[in-house]
């Protein structure tokens, strides 16, 4: 079965910081894995996803994320943070042992940005 | 434009009433999905529809329906029998069945209890 943790539910930074969002997954078979954005009372948006191309992949915003099989995780970075990003962050994983597109969603970070 | 469209923006529901989230789609997509959100839990599956007049319970059914009978639409219903319902709603909608395919949200419905 898939799962997904999201270490700190909510993260501050301040403007112009290193942005790190983690989130460590299970799957019993190779999994695709994606970060989505929420602001609030909106609906979430596609950040960045990995389906198993390049390990390191590029999203908008100036967020990227790292696929390491090794320590199951799928961190989101951004080198600098902007006032703009504070919201909320979620990783989800699909994999192939599924009969259909279902993804399991994590809980969740809130990122807040000090001016 | 292409995407999603969810109405109203707010419901409010008294206590024995069912009522009915609109989830429309322009992106002709086949599989839409019904997702509930509560503070600090994630998204969790209602219900979920891989084609048109098919769909199936996703891991929270109990107390919703749902319907498609047309491919842009997947209207769902919130019964009286769901005693806690008030939650962000949030539909979304892939194109395909596979596992790789991005699903694309809506702006969302929040449901308040009077």
């Amino acid at each position: 079965a898939q799962s997904v943790t999201q270490l700190g539910s909510h993260v501050s930074v301040s403007e112009g910081a290193l942005v790190l969002l983690r989130c460590n997954y299970s799957s019993s078979v190779p999994p695709y894995l994606f970060w989505y954005v929420q602001y609030p009372n909106q609906g979430l948006q596609l950040l960045l996803k990995y389906t198993s191309a390049a390990t390191l992949v590029k999203g908008i915003n100036g967020f990227e994320a790292e696929f390491k099989k090794s320590e199951t995780s799928f961190h989101l970075t951004k080198p600098s943070a902007h006032m703009s990003d504070a919201a909320e962050y979620f990783c989800a994983v699909s994999d192939e042992g599924n009969n259909f597109n279902k993804f399991c969603f994590g809980s969740g970070t809130k990122l807040n940005v000090k001016p | 434009d292409g995407g999603i469209t969810q109405s109203p923006k707010y419901l409010f529901r008294k206590e024995g009433q069912n009522v009915t989230l609109s989830c429309e789609q322009n992106l002709n997509h086949d599989a839409m999905y019904w997702y509930r959100q509560d503070p600090g839990q994630g998204l969790r599956l209602i219900y979920y529809s891989q084609i048109v007049n098919d769909f199936q319970k996703g891991d929270i059914a109990e107390g919703y329906s749902v319907s498609r009978e047309k491919k842009e639409s997947f209207p769902l219903t919130v019964t009286s029998a769901q005693k806690n319902p008030t939650a962000f709603y949030l539909c979304a909608s892939s194109n395909g069945q596979g596992t790789k395919e991005t699903q694309y949200f809506g702006p969302g419905t929040r449901l308040l209890v009077l």
